[in-house]
């Protein structure tokens, strides 16, 4: 299966504990976002990669987000001092940079809940 | 503020018959329109989109309006199955791409036997 693979699917942890999702996007996909879904709501947007450079930043990712893309391959999302409020389903997605009708491929997210 | 809106959470219609699902947007700056198709426990799946110079996008059984002037466009399904029983998400960008997306809060279709 070449599609976007997230890990882990489900995350529970206590509230203050750091926690830390992995996406591996499409092999030949050069740009990479992350998405937050709360339950009733469409995904938002919180930051996306062109390779390894991180180009866009949503205000919704607070100072105890942060999201790195190393080698311009996978990625990970850490949230440091969970709040209660992070629980949420957390997206990733990747797209190939001017393909053909450029859009998004979404994994199956990771599914955070914090007690 | 909610730039894409879904104003029907819910939408049951009979199998065979056309579902529409409709979406507004207020942000005049959104050229590139998509909807995506979400089963439960998987992620958002691409299913048709319409550029801004376009008013009718048709793939099969699936068909997309764009009204600019409105700031809405709907989606038009017929037939309708039961496999189509999912939540569906309305999403705009503003680079004529598919990416860097907003989402409206998506309709949930179910579609009977």
């Amino acid at each position: 299966d070449t599609g976007v693979s997230q890990d882990p699917r489900h995350k529970i942890t206590k509230r203050g504990q750091n926690v830390t999702f992995r996406c591996d996007p499409i092999s030949e996909h050069n740009r990479l976002y992350w998405y937050r879904q709360t339950l009733g709501q469409g995904p938002e947007f919180l930051t996306y990669f062109q390779n390894e450079a991180q180009l866009e930043k949503s205000r919704l990712l607070s100072d105890r987000f942060s999201a790195e893309r190393p080698k311009g391959s996978f990625s990970t999302l850490e949230i440091q001092r969970t709040e209660q409020g992070d629980s949420a389903m957390y997206l990733c997605a990747s797209s190939l940079l001017g393909g053909p009708n450029e859009k998004l491929f979404f994994g199956s997210g990771t599914q955070l809940s914090v007690l | 503020d909610q730039q894409v809106k879904q104003n029907s959470p819910s939408l049951s219609v009979q199998e065979g018959r056309i579902s529409i699902l409709n979406c507004d947007y207020t942000n005049s700056m959104f050229d590139y329109f998509l909807w995506y198709k979400k089963y439960p426990a998987e992620g958002p799946t691409f299913l048709i989109s319409i550029s801004s110079i376009k008013d009718k996008n048709e793939d099969g059984r699936f068909t997309v309006f764009l009204n600019k002037s409105a700031k809405h466009l709907s989606l038009h399904i017929v037939p309708s199955q039961p496999g189509d029983s999912a939540v569906y998400f309305c999403a705009a960008s503003k680079n004529n791409a598919g990416n860097m997306l907003t989402f409206g809060g998506g309709t949930r279709l179910m579609v009977k036997p």
